[in-house]
């Protein structure tokens, strides 16, 4: 069964701890992406890659950090500077990096993330 | 002003009620827009996607774009309890890019 998988699905940070949120598809897609989901607010961009070996910033990046060894993983590591982590994380894929190309985003269910 | 506007509701309605929930858009660049359903603790699932201007139905669902208003609207026929959840809008970030930018949901709530 093709899909994405994110894990841990619940996690708790300790004041200035870095923490790890794994994310895995098979799905064989190009591109990968993680998004922030706070109460009663769209969906907010932190960092995408559309290869291996390659990411960018989105719109909210700072206190984050990403890494793209392999086309199956894109872990997302929440630092100590990031001040306020308390959200809900989602990794998504798509199919295609082709400028003109829309294939549509998959997103595993979620990692949520508290302060202790 | 945020890319993509929705209100937020929440919406109730009634079993076997037509609901119609809506977006507004800024950019008149990007003709391709998805709706997301979202149920609760999960990630968002792909409900359906429509280029450019008109109609597209899948079942009970019909995506409708109005590129004049700037408006993108996604009707429900026949609801059900099962409906109930959260309804994303979205659009590509920017071209070139892949990433998505989202309304802030609308939150469905369906009584049997």
């Amino acid at each position: 069964d093709g899909g994405i998988t994110q894990s841990p699905k619940y996690l708790f940070r300790k004041e200035g701890q870095n923490v790890t949120l794994s994310c895995e598809q098979n799905l064989n897609h190009d591109a990968m992406y993680w998004y922030r989901q706070d109460p009663g607010q769209g969906l907010r961009l932190i960092y995408y890659s559309q290869i291996v070996n390659d990411f960018q910033k989105g719109d909210i990046a700072e206190g984050y950090s990403v890494s793209r060894e392999k086309k199956e993983s894109f872990p997302l590591t929440v630092t100590s500077a990031q001040k306020n982590p308390t959200a809900f994380y989602l990794c998504a894929s798509s199919g295609s990096t082709g400028a003109g190309s829309n294939q549509p985003q998959h997103f595993g269910d979620g990692t949520r993330l508290s302060i202790l | 002003q945020k890319e993509v506007e929705q209100d937020p509701g929440p919406l109730s309605v009634p079993e076997g009620a037509i609901v119609s929930l809506n977006c507004t858009y800024s950019n008149s660049a990007f003709q391709y827009f998805m709706w997301y359903r979202q149920y609760s603790r999960k990630g968002p699932e792909l409900l359906m996607y429509t280029y450019s201007s008109g109609n597209k139905e899948d079942g009970r669902f019909t995506a409708q774009v109005d590129k004049s208003s700037k408006y993108i609207s996604l009707f429900i026929r026949d609801s059900q309890p099962s409906d109930s959840a959260t309804y994303l809008c979205a659009r590509p970030l920017d071209t070139g890019r892949r990433a998505l930018t989202f309304g802030s949901g609308t939150r469905l709530q369906v009584q049997p």
